[in-house]
């Protein structure tokens, strides 16, 4: 199974554009990269997902280059509201029981 | 739909005694996922069931603790003996094959 790192912990301020990359230099072929989402009292939440180039949703979007050896999560004009730990994980979707290993996550603190 | 629901939302036990938590999983999420979450260890997989059936037990810490899914919209975690260092958060998830997993809200263990 591929291995995520990120950043341990971020800070931001509201109104500001954040970006969290992580890196996994040995996503296969078939391996998607998927992001969720944990407040605190709460269980993790899928925020989005995506295999290659650009994927954008409701709440943010997913930058992955070419060589898929990192994504970058970007959360646009971030609120005090998305203050969570972010979890990047790579694995195959058509596999449910292949991308089950969550990492330490990064801690993203938004201040006023 | 009503997510996946757990219970009891917190469970506060003396050591020695016997612990069982409570999993609804999503209606037609044919996996099931048991994590525990602490500071030190992050979110961990316990064990996961597809169509009722355990596939990967590996992360079910020792014999005190086991898991069943009698059917397809309950299962249940129980840890007998309790002791303290199994204080923690409690989460159950469910999936598809090929979806995002969808987890409860846990339950806190606390075992004094």
């Amino acid at each position: 199974l591929a291995k995520t790192t990120q950043p341990i912990s971020m800070d931001s301020y509201e109104g500001q554009e954040v970006n969290i990359t992580c890196s996994h230099n040995n996503i296969a072929t078939n391996d998607y990269i998927t992001w969720y989402q944990q407040f605190p009292s709460q269980g993790p939440r899928f925020i989005i997902q995506g295999y290659k180039t650009k994927v954008t949703n409701e709440v943010a979007s997913l930058f992955i280059p070419a060589d898929r050896k990192s994504s970058t999560l970007s959360l646009p004009r971030v609120s005090l509201s998305d203050t969570a730990v972010y979890y990047c994980l790579v694995g195959d979707p058509g596999d449910a029981g292949n991308m089950l290993t969550f990492g330490g996550g990064t801690r993203l603190m938004v201040k006023p | 739909d009503a997510g996946v629901i757990q219970s009891p939302r917190h469970e506060v036990t003396e050591m020695g005694q016997e612990v069982t938590l409570r999993c609804k999983p999503i209606s037609g999420h044919d996996y099931l996922f048991w994590y525990r979450q602490t500071m030190m260890r992050g979110l961990e997989l316990l064990i996961y069931f597809n169509n009722n059936v355990p596939i990967d037990d590996s992360g079910m810490p020792e014999d005190r603790f086991s898991a069943k899914m009698p059917n397809a919209s309950f299962s249940t975690l129980k840890i007998q003996p309790s002791e303290p260092r199994d204080s923690a958060v409690y989460f159950c998830a469910s999936s598809t094959a090929d979806s995002p997993l969808h987890f409860g809200n846990g339950t806190r263990l606390t075992v004094t």
